[in-house]
């Protein structure tokens, strides 16, 4: 079973922010938490992962709070490019031989114009 | 740099027939995934390999499935004897040593008929 929590789905308006929510209360001291979307009928896509500090791509930030039990992925002006599936998932970043990755459902992100 | 390539895009297959999928990982990268995606379901582990070896095989079906990744060429996700339910989309991904982000492919969709 996938070790986060995100709503099912979420609307935004078309250049606003998106801020996408994930609990994972249970993280250990040494998971990061890494964040992929799917876009329809499409390959999943790597964002962006982090550890403990904040972390910021040209895709995205990722907030990270200071007991790491949740986290939010923000997309800073959100375009209609942007509507996916939204996976947030906890791993062992150097993780030997396990390197699996465990989905949950995501949240459908629809952004609209 | 092309990105992970998969092929092919779309297979059908008929009950009790072959399904090979190919995969060519990216350019240097040695760590190669295959996930299985039903519809409207979120992504599921199948296996694991390097160059040559399987690492982990714990979402891999025991019967009728099989992977290699052999030192030259593509890693193939073979499904003998197909049936209705292997109909899915089959998606490949690869990571470059002591790297931990998941680069994947637009995934071969199998319809079993």
């Amino acid at each position: 079973d996938a070790k986060t929590t995100q709503p099912t789905s979420m609307d935004c308006a078309e250049g606003r922010a998106a801020n996408l929510p994930c609990n994972h209360s249970t993280i250990s001291g040494n998971e990061y938490v890494y964040w992929y979307r799917q876009i329809h009928s499409q390959g999943p896509q790597y964002i962006i992962h982090g550890l403990k500090n904040n972390e910021t791509n040209e895709m995205a930030s990722l907030i990270i709070t200071e007991d790491r039990k949740s986290s939010t992925l923000i997309l800073p002006h959100a375009t209609l490019r942007d509507t996916a599936v939204y996976y947030c998932i906890v791993r062992l970043r150097n993780a030997g031989n396990n390197r699996k990755l465990i989905w949950g459902l995501g949240t459908s992100l629809a952004v609209n114009p | 740099n092309a990105g992970v390539m998969q092929n092919p895009r779309h297979l059908v297959r008929r009950r009790g027939q072959e399904a090979r999928l190919r995969c060519s990982p990216m350019k240097g990268h040695s760590h190669v995934y295959w996930y299985r995606q039903l519809p409207e379901e979120g992504l599921k582990f199948m296996v694991y390999l390097q160059k040559e070896n399987i690492i982990d095989e714990s979402g891999m079906p025991k019967e009728r499935f099989s992977a290699e990744f052999p030192k030259e060429g593509p890693s193939i996700l073979r499904i003998q004897q197909v049936v209705r339910g292997d109909s899915a989309a089959y998606f490949c991904a690869s990571s470059p040593p002591g790297r931990s982000e998941a680069f994947f492919g637009q995934g071969t969709r199998l319809t079993v008929v």
